[in-house]
């Protein structure tokens, strides 16, 4: 079955930054994306990028434009988000999600979500 | 402060119908398509319905999205205490060229 497993939870200070990866099995990793959606503790999704796992190409919030780098490897059907310069209200389950292409907001399926927590 | 606008919270009796709205403007709801995703408590969200109204392999047809100008609904019928979760909308936004989601609706089932 389609399935994305995620990293593990993580403890940054403030100014560190932090990689998630995300693991894809159960189907061709290159004929489709990955979109990375964020909640902090209580609050709703926020949606962070996409990236083309066929050409690398990416698509980055303008929010988070400069603090974000989406990558993926072909090799291992991985995909990773590092955020930069991490701060406090970075603190958030980080998910990834396959999604066909840029704008779809067809997250499916989610990975199980990995938790940063941002603290001195 | 969410760019799509979902009630915070709605409850209804098992076996009843729900409908949680969801509202935004002409340079998103009004011009792209919505989805619908499902957060049970404590795990990740899922894709509900997409495309306005149509529901991936696997769930149930007692789920349906609809979308009537710059309006989004998602109706749920034969209401079981399973659920109970947190409901979200989104869709694409033509001017701020991200994805953006209201800011969730947590079903009661009474």
């Amino acid at each position: 079955q389609v399935q994305l497993v995620q990293s593990g939870a993580e403890v940054k200070k403030p100014g560190a930054s932090v990689k998630v990866s995300c693991k894809a099995s159960g189907y061709t990793f290159t004929s489709y994306g990955i979109s990375w959606v964020r909640q902090a503790p209580g609050q709703g999704l926020e949606w962070m990028g996409w990236i083309s796992a066929y050409n690398g190409n990416t698509n980055y919030a303008q929010k988070l434009q400069g603090r974000v780098t989406m990558t993926t490897d072909t090799s291992t059907s991985t995909a990773y988000m590092e955020l930069r310069s991490l701060r406090s209200d970075d603190t958030a389950v980080y998910y990834c999600a396959r999604d066909p292409y840029y704008g779809s907001g067809l997250f499916d399926p989610w990975g199980q979500g990995t938790l940063v927590t941002v603290s001195s | 402060q969410s760019v799509l606008t979902q009630p915070p919270s709605v409850s209804a009796a098992p076996g009843q119908k729900v409908t949680i709205s969801c509202s935004g403007s002409s340079s998103n709801i009004g011009n792209n398509y919505v989805s619908w995703y499902q957060q049970l408590p404590g795990t990740a969200p899922k894709l509900l319905i997409y495309e306005n109204n149509k529901r991936p392999s696997g769930i149930p047809d007692r789920f349906s999205g609809s979308k009537s100008g710059t309006s989004a609904t998602l109706g749920i019928t034969g209401l079981q205490t399973g659920d109970e979760a947190d409901y979200y909308c989104g869709t694409w936004d033509s001017s701020l060229s991200v994805w953006v989601f209201g800011g969730g609706t947590k079903l009661t089932v009474l």
